[in-house]
């Protein structure tokens, strides 16, 4: 089993760009989250699907943020336009929840820096 | 909003000896889990423990979870230097939500 696979490892990109973020959850997993971590705010949930369909998206922190889950193997998070306090590293994270949780499989990150 | 709180925020030991992290949270679980994250990786999970359960053991860990306290800790015996970390509580209500708290960083001296 490959894991959590995230992409890209590491982002640099300038204030006003767009950043997009892609994440492959492990097969068969049905839950599906993205995190944010920085020094300040710890890990942050933005958002989560459950089979595909978002959840919950009250933790995306402003409209320049969305995400996306066309199918069960694939998810992205886009930032447009992203700004420096954007700056931090990004985690997917999924798992095969049933009616009670199950503990989370974690991607690499995506370290994004927003000059 | 934070549901978890892990306390200390920072702890250094010397190898063999046992560290203890602590972790509160704030409203109903269904389960709480641990986490390890050694410094630029993601998470490893470590152990859940359920609601309705006291305690729980693996390894050289040892996990007891208070539901009247609400709160939880971590007792990793016989440290080593390699579990030089940060370790994570998270929190799990029954709507598919994790919530993790701020970490307690452990440091262990060979």
């Amino acid at each position: 089993d490959a894991g959590v696979i995230q992409s890209p490892r590491h982002e640099v990109t300038e204030m006003g760009q767009e950043v997009t973020l892609r994440c492959k959850p492990i097969s068969g997993h049905n839950s599906l989250f993205w995190y944010r971590q920085t020094m300040m705010r710890g890990l942050e949930l933005l958002i989560y699907f459950n089979n595909n369909v978002p959840i919950d998206d009250s933790g995306m922190p402003e409209d320049r943020f969305s995400a996306k889950m066309p199918n069960a193997s694939f998810s992205t998070l886009k930032i447009q336009p992203s700004e420096p306090r954007d700056s931090a590293v990004y985690f997917c994270a999924s798992t095969l929840y049933r009616d009670r949780g199950e503990k989370l499989f974690f991607g690499s990150g995506t370290q994004l820096s927003v000059l | 909003s934070q549901q978890g709180e892990e306390d200390p925020q920072a702890l250094s030991i010397q190898e063999g000896e046992n560290a203890t992290m602590n972790c509160s949270y704030k409203t109903s679980i269904n389960n709480l889990q641990w986490y390890r994250q050694n410094s630029g990786r993601g998470l490893v999970h470590l152990i859940l423990i359920r609601s309705n359960e006291r305690e729980k053991h693996s390894g050289r860990l040892r996990v007891t979870l208070d539901t009247s306290k609400k709160s939880s800790s971590l007792l990793i015996t016989a440290s080593r230097a390699a579990d030089t970390a940060s370790y994570f509580c998270a929190t799990e209500g029954g709507t598919y939500k994790y919530i993790f708290g701020t970490g307690t960083r452990l440091k262990v001296l060979a």
